[in-house]
């Protein structure tokens, strides 16, 4: 089946620690997304790609880093420098322009 | 005024009632409209994509967009308890490689 993998379902997080949140698509989608999902505040954009090796920020990509080294996989690696980093992160993937977006289920990201 | 503008509930009906969730939009530019059902601790899940003004119905439910207004509207019929969920209105002018979302509106549907 077709679809997007977000690994782990959940994750905890030290002080000061880095820590890497995985996304894997097989739709052959060109286009991958991460966001950021608080409560009241819907989702905020991160990071997208539109191709391989390369990638935008997109509205509060601060504190965060991502990868783009093949089509399938996204990584997105939230930094010590994100001073508030819990909530649930979800990454998509669409075919391009003006296309909708297809979401995985989501890592919910807790600081210990 | 934000780009997109959604009633964020709680929404409560009785089971078999129909539902109107809705979503306000300010940037005329937008032609391409979504919304997404997204169950709790879950990855929102495409529903309904339109384009431009008009209705899309698939099932028990129906898509409707008024560019006129900037308004668009989503309608379940028969509505069943497992409809209980979050739905967010998505949109996107021609050309853009990203979406505006609404917050979305919570929605219980009461057997």
């Amino acid at each position: 089946d077709g679809g997007i993998t977000q690994s782990p379902k959940y994750l905890f997080r030290k002080e000061g620690q880095n820590v890497t949140l995985s996304c894997e698509q097989n739709l052959n989608h060109d286009a991958m997304y991460w966001y950021r999902q608080d409560p009241g505040q819907g989702l905020r954009l991160i990071y997208y790609s539109q191709i391989v090796n390369d990638f935008q920020k997109g509205d509060i990509a601060e504190g965060y880093s991502v990868s783009r080294e093949k089509k399938e996989s996204f990584p997105l690696t939230v930094t010590s420098a994100q001073k508030n980093p819990t909530a649930f992160y979800l990454c998509a993937s669409s075919i391009g322009h003006n296309q909708p977006q297809h979401f995985g289920d989501g890592t919910r990201l807790s600081i210990l | 005024q934000k780009e997109v503008e959604q009633d964020p509930g709680p929404l409560s009906v009785p089971e078999g009632a129909i539902v109107s969730l809705n979503c306000t939009y300010s940037n005329s530019a937008f032609q391409y409209f979504m919304w997404y059902r997204q169950y709790s601790r879950k990855g929102p899940e495409l529903l309904m994509y339109t384009y431009s003004s008009g209705n899309k119905e698939d099932g028990r439910f129906t898509a409707q967009v008024d560019k006129s207004s900037k308004y668009i509207s989503l309608f379940i019929r028969d509505s069943q308890p497992s409809d209980s969920a979050t739905y967010l209105c998505a949109m996107t002018q021609g050309g853009s490689e990203k979406l505006v979302f609404g917050k979305g509106t919570k929605l219980t549907v009461n057997p």
